[in-house]
Order: structure tokens, then C-alpha cells, then sequence
């Protein structure tokens, strides 16, 4: 079986510019959370969706936004990218995103802003 | 002061070695904990979960001290293969995933 992919693996972008991120998740899976790991850094939790809705928010400014479609997949996104936004991006599935359910995590992500 | 903290290391040891890594989280109020593990320029991966009264799997132990808002991770025998960053997570969630991640301890195992 097909674990999570996401698009595009890396992304150069300016300040000031938009960037959208994709997530496909596990098959069955209807549950997707979106993750910022920043060089040398654990990952830090954005959102949370589960059957197309928002389940829970990290602390991110309102500059990051997501949504889950009825197939279950994602998509983040960012305005107003800074230089910090620089980071590894993760998306996770899990069944029903409870809080022992696994999450397994694609192969992210890796945007540069310039 | 960080939600999870751990010893960021890097911990050098030879094959073998039983290495031991400890992790702290503030909120009182979490739910459920983990162990992942992450290659270098990979994403994380899920290494075990950890139950209050310690669990085993192969040569990995885990263990939790809710009152003391602690949890450990002990390899044994340790491989090559053992080399990555270990990320300890605190779920505080009642009903969603919202896991904190600590910042992870490097592991190297060397010949």
C-alpha cells in the first residue's frame, strides 16, 4: 500500500509570495495533520483535519490556512511567506486522529523562501 | 521554558553500547506519548508508544513517570542501524492529534 505523499518535495519561493502544499493520504485514512520542522527543531503541529473538518490549530499566524477535501486529501497554504517560513513541511494520517492513533508522516516538503 | 525538552546530545557510542535518553513535558494534561525516530533528511517515523506502566519491544524500553512528568527510552545492544535523531512527543489532545515534538536527541552508534 501507498504510504502519505506530498507535492511538490521542494519549493523556492520569495518573500511576499504564495505557496500551496499537498497531501495525499494513507488509503482509509481520514484523519490529516500538517507539521513545520525547522532545521534542527522536533516538528511543530499547524492544523489538524478530520473528515473535512478542522480539528485542532497550532500556534500559527493566520498567514497559514488548510483544508481537506471529501478524498480525504489537503492542501496548505501560505500567504505572505517571510523568511522564516523557510522549513521542512509534513503532513500526517492517521484513521480517525484520535489520540492514540498512529500518525505516519509523508516525506514532506522542503520550501525555500528567498 | 519548552513544552517537551529533551537532552539534545549528540550521544556517541560504540555497538553494543545500552544508551538511555530522558524527556520532560510540562502539561499535566497529556494524553499519550511516543518515541519517533527520524533519519537524517527523512520524516519521522514511529519508534513505540509509551504506557504508564513501561513497555518493551525488542531491544527498545520505554517508560513513563506521570508524576514526575518524565519518559525515558533505553536501547540495548545497540546497532549501526541505531543512528538518528530520536524525537520524544507528548500528545495533549483530548479528541485531535495535537502532538508536541521535543527537538530530538542525535544518536550515533559507531563500529
Amino acid at each position: 500500500d501507498a504510504g502519505v505523499t506530498q507535492s511538490p518535495t521542494h519549493l523556492i519561493k520569495t518573500r511576499g509570495q504564495h505557496v500551496t502544499l499537498r497531501c495525499s493520504p494513507i488509503s482509509g485514512h481520514k484523519s490529516v495533520s500538517w507539521y513545520q520542522q525547522v532545521l534542527g527543531q522536533g516538528p511543530q503541529f499547524i492544523f489538524q483535519y478530520y473528515e473535512k473538518e478542522e480539528r485542532g490549530r497550532g500556534n500559527f499566524p493566520d498567514r497559514f490556512s488548510a483544508r481537506q477535501f471529501p478524498n480525504y486529501s489537503s492542501e496548505l497554504n501560505v500567504n505572505a511567506l517571510l523568511l522564516g517560513d523557510s522549513a521542512l513541511y509534513l503532513c500526517a494520517s492517521s484513521t480517525r486522529g484520535t489520540t492514540t492513533d498512529t500518525q505516519y508522516f509523508g516525506p514532506g516538503t522542503r520550501l525555500t523562501v528567498l | 521554558r519548552k513544552e517537551v525538552e529533551q537532552d539534545p546530545g549528540p550521544f556517541n557510542v560504540p555497538e553494543g553500547a545500552t544508551v538511555a535518553f530522558n524527556c520532560t513535558y510540562s502539561n499535566s494534561a497529556s494524553q499519550s506519548f511516543f518515541w519517533y525516530r527520524q533519519d537524517c533528511r527523512k520524516e519521522p517515523k514511529l519508534l513505540m508508544s509509551v504506557y504508564s506502566s513501561g513497555n518493551e519491544d525488542g531491544r527498545f524500553t520505554a517508560q513513563l513517570n506521570r508524576a514526575s512528568q518524565y519518559i525515558s527510552l533505553l536501547i540495548r545492544d545497540s546497532k549501526l542501524s541505531d543512528s538518528a535523531t530520536y524525537l520524544c512527543v507528548v500528545n495533549r489532545g483530548s479528541n485531535n492529534n495535537d502532538m508536541r515534538f521535543g527537538a530530538g536527541t542525535r544518536l550515533t552508534v559507531k563500529p
